[in-house]
Formats: structure tokens, sequence, C-alpha cells
């Protein structure tokens, strides 16, 4: 069975640093790509960042990129999201989601087949 | 970059059919996957690649997708189908691929 668990969030001040972790479980986790998708309150869901398996991949929304690092160990099946110069814009749920790859003719598409129950990050001072 | 319109609600009585859009420019030439999120509780995938449902989803949700509409189609709506559904694709000419719809919010009366 497929888990994620994400921790680490919590209460920060705006221009503050947070470092969220996603412990996986129930699947070969250096085989995935790995994403976390953001969720603020009573709003959509944002897509925040995306690790490939071996983590030499990284890719970044826009309103983060300069200001959040995702990074993974294999060795411990745990993804991480380094929050940097937090924003008051910055405050929601975070889940980590596992990504599924469907590829043919040499190209692929992605999208989340697994997600964790996510952990809340309030900025505020 | 790529945008995904959804109506922001619908409202349908149990046992009727619910049917929610997801509108984008050529949609048709993607993949569509669709997300369904209670309060309180983490999205679950519900429909991916337009049509297909993932294992222990109910054979009511369907999916298609054609032109520039992307449509998930809740049959004999149950009280338990109330929450948010968003739809999903996959843009590769952007350096953020993963696009989200808006957004539904169907309400079962």
């Amino acid at each position: 069975e497929v888990q994620l668990l994400e921790s680490g969030g919590g209460l920060v001040q705006p221009g503050g640093s947070l470092r969220l972790s996603c412990a996986a479980s129930g699947f070969t986790f250096s085989s995935y790509a790995m994403s976390w998708v953001r969720q603020a309150p009573g709003k959509g869901l944002e897509w925040v960042s995306a690790i490939s398996g071996s983590g030499g991949s990284t890719y970044y929304a826009d309103s983060v990129k300069g200001r959040f690092t995702i990074s993974r160990d294999n060795s411990k099946n745990t993804l991480y999201l380094q929050m940097n110069s937090l924003r008051a814009e910055d405050t929601a749920v975070y889940y980590c989601a596992k990504d599924f790859a469907n590829c043919s003719g040499g190209s692929c598409h992605y999208y989340f087949d697994y997600w964790g129950q996510g952990t809340l990050v309030t900025v505020s001072s | 970059s790529y945008v995904l319109t959804q109506p922001p609600s619908v409202s349908v009585a149990p046992g009727q059919t619910a049917r929610i859009t997801c509108g984008g420019n050529n949609i048709g030439s993607k993949s569509v996957h669709w997300y369904q999120q209670k309060p309180g509780q983490a999205p679950v995938l519900v429909v991916y690649d337009d049509s297909d449902r993932p294992s222990g989803i109910p054979e009511r949700f369907s999916g298609s997708n054609s032109g520039n509409t992307a449509t998930l189609t809740i049959s004999r709506v149950e009280a338990g189908d109330e929450a948010d559904y968003y739809c999903q694709v996959w843009d590769s000419s952007s350096d953020h691929p993963y696009v989200f719809g808006t957004g539904t919010k169907v309400t079962v009366l």
C-alpha cells in the first residue's frame, strides 16, 4: 500500500524558512518523480515543484522559483521542500504527491496517482 | 501558460447525472486527469488519461475529451460524491508543466 506522510509544517514569520518532509513507503521510491502541490485556504490546487526519480532534474512554479528547493534522499525514501524567504501568500496546505508517467511514442505526460494528507504552513507575524 | 477553465459549481439531485467541464485550447490533444477532493481531505485521482479509472473508483465516474472541452461525468449521483473536482493536464511546452483547472464544487441537492 502506497503511503505518503508529510511533516514539518507550522507557523513561521514572513521572511523565515521551513523544511517540509514527505516519508514514502509501499513503492520503489527512486523509480518515480515526486511533486509538491499546495492549496491556499479556500482556494484551488497549485503545483509547486517536482523532482525526477534520480533527483537530477528539478522543476519549479514561477511563484516559488529562487526561494524553494526540492530534493530527495532515495536511501531514506524521503522527499523534501526547503522553503526560504516565506511570504504570507505561501500560506497553504502542502501535499506531496507521487507522479505517474505515461509514455508513448517518445513523449510522456504526468499525473498524480497518490497524495499525502498534507501539512499546513502558515506565514504570519 | 496553458489555462484550464471549470465552472465554479454544479448542482445535481441524487440519482441524476452530473457533468463537469474543463475547457482549454485544443485540450482534446492532451490527456486529462480528474481529482476529487472532499472537505478536509487530500485529492484522490478518479479518472486518468481522459477516461480510465483507477482501481476502486466506481464505474459511475467516466470521462471524455474532445476539441476544446473535457468532461467528467458522474452517473447516479450519491450524497458521498459531494466534493470539489479538479482537472489537470501536462503541458509539455512549459517550464511548469503541471496545470490544474480552477475547480468545480459539486453539490448534491
